[in-house]
């Protein structure tokens, strides 16, 4: 597609279920990026991949929160035993490049998580 | 440690004025700047970018900021503002080592025609 992508686009869940948020970057984006956005803040970094691989995993808050990309394309996020806390929005973001990058991420329009 | 301040949660301006969003920053090392736009229902874009070079930084829809360095600040500004600018406005700074982005809170921005 033209851009990044993301779905579910509003999810509600139980507090204690798991979610799986997917992200279809812009085909050839070597770098991508997961966001949390609380209301009214700014995104906060949750991890990095370039490729396949992960290379910053440093702001998972927790380890109910991993993260994939397998065949370095989409990539999901999941949350197991959702909490409160964990409502947000999650945002996906792409590069063209990767390791020294340009800086000019492609944003999707995020996953609005709430739980209940 | 990176970080970044946005200490307007709103600025309001008339359509037609000049506008300012301000942005202070606090880096290790040389800062690598940026400004990104929300729309409402939409995704974050990117607007412009200091990495090195000239001060004053131009990017899209007329946009410019301007870098200060003794001030640590990254200020956005447009010289005559429009209703369609009306979004919400982040700062950003990027990491050493390219990896992430520290966001501020950001700032909403309201041009009233």
């Amino acid at each position: 597609g033209a851009g990044v992508s993301q779905s579910p686009r509003y999810k509600v869940a139980k507090r204690g279920q798991d979610v799986a948020l997917r992200c279809d970057p812009i085909s050839g984006h070597v770098s991508l990026f997961w966001y949390q956005q609380a209301l009214g803040q700014g995104p906060e970094f949750l991890t990095y991949f370039q490729n396949e691989a992960q290379l910053d995993k440093s702001g998972l808050p927790s380890d109910r929160f991993f993260a994939e990309r397998p065949e370095g394309s989409v990539s999901t996020l999941k949350i197991q035993r959702t909490q409160q806390e964990d409502s947000a929005v999650y945002l996906c973001a792409g590069e063209p490049s990767g390791g020294e990058g340009t800086g000019e991420l492609f944003f999707g329009e995020g996953s609005r998580l709430t739980v209940l | 440690a990176q970080s970044v301040a946005q200490p307007e949660d709103q600025v309001n301006v008339a359509e037609g004025n000049p506008l300012t969003v301000k942005c202070t920053y606090s880096v290790s090392g040389n800062p690598y700047l940026f400004w990104y736009v929300q729309y409402p229902n939409r995704g974050l874009q990117f607007l412009l970018k200091y990495i090195t070079g000239d001060n004053l930084v131009k990017g899209s829809y007329g946009f410019e900021a301007e870098f200060n360095k003794s001030q640590t600040s990254f200020h956005l500004k447009k010289p005559s503002a429009l209703v369609s600018d009306s979004a919400l406005y982040f700062c950003a700074v990027m990491a050493y080592n390219f990896n992430k982005f520290y966001f501020g809170s950001g700032t909403k921005l309201n041009v009233k025609p």
